[in-house]
């Protein structure tokens, strides 16, 4: 299986700030099949970026994804209040699907 | 609009089976395809498996097999995770979830989530 290391494990920034979140695959993501989701406390997953940097319906574009291979990057550039949740990666390229252990992006 | 609505919280003892539900709208079940995601009380997502929407074929994580079944009744737009045998570490919300496009498993739209809890 394809594993995903995200880093940091918690992301300590402030509304404004630009934050940086950094996803690394045990092997190469076929078709850069990687997305990124958000979940917020008692809520479901968002899907918020798929095919590494396209962004889903509705999504705003301070999002924005990139990468290629085994190293994928989900930047935000200005943080908004509702921006703070857990950010997860996951790879679809080669089943089964995998995620990353999360980034927490929390308000400094 | 398109929603999963799942079945409420569930607390089931060792060995037990849980069934739990997930209703569609907005769009049929014979269109998407759809997937379960589980999440254990502060970890992280794993997926469990898939069911087609052309022929109710159905592809499970390694660990989950023998123990899961998912299956659709399109009739009434609901989709199905059942468990088996469960142990304490089943303790999770479960999740469905509605495959974006056929052959890349991404989800776009979620259910509310199921915790189900295997206790004692």
């Amino acid at each position: 299986d394809i594993v995903l290391t995200q880093s940091p494990g918690t992301l300590s920034l402030s509304p404004g700030e630009r934050a940086t979140l950094s996803c690394r695959a045990s092997q190469s993501v076929s078709s850069n099949y990687l997305a990124w989701y958000q979940q917020k406390p008692g809520q479901a997953p968002r899907l918020l970026i798929s095919g590494a940097s396209s962004r889903a319906t509705g999504i705003p574009d301070r999002f924005s994804g990139s990468g290629s291979g085994t190293d994928f990057i989900l930047t935000i550039s200005r943080l908004e209040p509702e921006d703070f949740a857990v950010y997860y990666c996951q790879q679809y390229g080669r089943s089964p699907p995998t995620f990353g252990q999360g980034t927490k992006l929390e308000i400094k | 609009q398109v929603q999963l609505v799942q079945s409420g919280a569930e607390v089931k003892k060792p060995g037990a089976s849980v069934k739990v539900s997930c209703k569609a709208s907005g769009y049929t079940l014979t269109s998407h395809g759809t997937s379960w995601v589980r999440q254990a009380p502060g970890q992280g997502l794993e997926w469990m498996g898939w069911i087609s929407p052309y022929n109710g074929d159905t592809h499970y994580a390694r660990d989950l097999q023998g123990r899961v079944t998912m299956t659709t009744d399109t009739s009434t737009g609901t989709a199905y995770l059942e468990l088996r045998s469960l142990r304490s570490d089943d303790t999770a919300v479960y999740y469905c979830a509605r495959i974006m496009q056929w052959g890349q498993e991404i989800w776009d739209y979620w259910g509310q989530g199921t915790l189900v809890t295997v206790s004692s």
